[in-house]
């Protein structure tokens, strides 16, 4: 099966502009996860969809972030304005609907450079 | 509140010497246990986990980890490192319940000397 995609690998913006990041999640996986690492930092949760509904959104930094999952297949995550300290590794994972013991499945990650 | 610590930056074998690569966690409630590790320009790929049943589980790649409920660890063991596990291992904790966040440790480092 194919795995989590991640668009784009890597980005770099000015402080001030718009980027969106896009993750295309494994094929029928209901929990789609977004995690930010800060340079040398820990991987950090952001949010939680449960198929296109928002289940936690309880890490995302402010409302210069805001994410969708329209049809509950892909997701987007718009940064705007970008901020410098915004800049990381932004992974997207998925995971089956059923059991919390299933793993989650992680993609390659967008790096995010603002300059 | 969860937390996962990972007490080494760089943890640096000679290949053919077991690793260990070690994990403690704080959860409130049961905890579901998890190794990744990620690779340069990767994402992170599961290595193993601890659910319930028997302490010591085995995964991907020859490693294995042992779940410790007295001592709240769970490191990560190879009895035989290879060059190619030189990597950087991420330690993972969720409580036992639905399909909640994952909460990760900083990483470690693991490089293997030929």
């Amino acid at each position: 099966e194919a795995g989590v995609t991640q668009f784009p690998s890597h980005s770099v913006i000015e402080k001030g502009q718009t980027v969106t990041l896009r993750c295309d999640p494994i094929s029928g996986h209901d929990n789609l996860y977004w995690y930010r690492r800060v340079m040398g930092k820990e991987i950090k949760f952001l949010l939680h969809f449960v198929k296109e509904s928002k289940q936690d959104e309880s890490g995302m930094p402010n409302n210069r972030f805001l994410a969708e999952r329209t049809g509950g297949t892909y997701s987007t995550l718009k940064v705007q304005p970008a901020e410098l300290e915004d800049s990381g590794v932004y992974f997207c994972a998925s995971s089956p609907g059923t059991g919390g013991n299933q793993p989650q499945h992680f993609g390659d990650g967008t790096r995010l450079s603002i300059l | 509140a969860q937390s996962v610590a990972q007490p080494e930056d760089q943890v640096n074998v000679a290949e053919g010497n077991p690793l260990t690569v070690k994990c403690t966690y704080s959860v409130s409630g049961n905890p579901y246990l998890f190794w990744y590790v990620q690779y340069p320009n990767r994402g992170l790929q599961f290595l193993l986990k601890y659910i319930t049943g028997d302490n010591l589980v085995k995964g991907s790649y020859g490693f294995e980890a042992e779940f410790n409920k007295s001592q709240t660890s769970f490191h990560l063991k190879k009895p035989s490192a290879l060059v190619s596990d030189s990597a950087l291992y991420f330690c993972a904790v969720r409580v036992f319940s639905g399909n909640t966040p994952l909460v990760f440790g900083k990483g470690t480092r693991l490089s293997v000397i030929a």
